[in-house]
């Protein structure tokens, strides 16, 4: 149930493309999440994070989309660039509390040129 | 800017050594953390702090301890290094309990051999 499973684990873009990396969760007390994004020799960073009051939360070109039904979230990156080759890690967490969050596997992302 | 850095990047230990990560944070979080980051398993949490001297067991905490005597320094301890232990390790601080951003050190490459 504290499981967050990630797919695809790899994904090749071009450049100006759409990436879009699913998340699905079990646990229907998480209520935070955040997307992480890696570089390579870099620890993650905070990228993009949404509450499930909302379906959509858009930052520029990085966009989470989330279905609460089907207890689903994706990260839609548009007019994907090639610096944005990095690993891409979804999370969930309990707000409340201590905030212990749960990590998908990663998506490493290559958008080529 | 929060500034969380580690110790060393790379490490090499023989198997059977007593192995310390030392992790210091700069901005004064409350919550500090250890993951461990492995191919295909992404991030996964070893041990976490959320004030000092407290500790608190993560989902793999078997072969590790952790100590917190000053608030801005976390350090992992591995009491008796073994070969699976070989590992990406980060750490990372937030502010305090709630939905608040986990800052990440670039992380240490420990390879036992």
């Amino acid at each position: 149930q504290q499981q967050v499973k990630q797919s695809p684990q790899s994904l090749i873009v071009q450049k100006g493309g759409i990436s879009i990396i699913n998340c699905a969760y079990e646990n229907t007390a998480f209520d935070y999440f955040p997307w992480y994004q890696q570089f390579p020799g870099k620890g993650p960073a905070l990228l993009i994070a949404i509450r499930p009051d909302v379906s959509e939360k858009k930052e520029g070109r990085f966009t989470i989309s989330f279905n609460k039904s089907a207890k689903q979230f994706s990260l839609h990156i548009m007019d994907s660039q090639p610096g944005d080759s990095a690993t891409y890690f979804c999370a969930a967490s309990i707000s409340v509390g201590f905030q212990k969050l749960v990590f998908g596997t990663g998506t490493r992302l290559l958008v080529s040129p | 800017d929060v500034k969380v850095t580690q110790s060393s990047r790379y490490l090499v230990k023989r198997t059977g050594e007593k192995v310390f990560l030392e992790c210091v944070q700069d901005m004064d979080h409350e919550n500090m953390f250890w993951y461990r980051q492995d191919p295909g398993l992404g991030l996964r949490l070893i041990y976490f702090s959320y004030d000092v001297k407290m500790k608190e067991k993560g989902d793999i905490p078997e072969g590790y301890s952790v100590s917190r005597e000053k608030k801005e320094r976390f350090s992992l301890i591995l009491e008796s290094a073994s070969t699976n232990q070989t590992s990406m390790y980060l750490c990372a601080s937030s502010l305090g309990t709630g939905p608040y951003e986990q800052y990440f050190g670039p992380g240490t490459r420990l390879t036992v051999t």
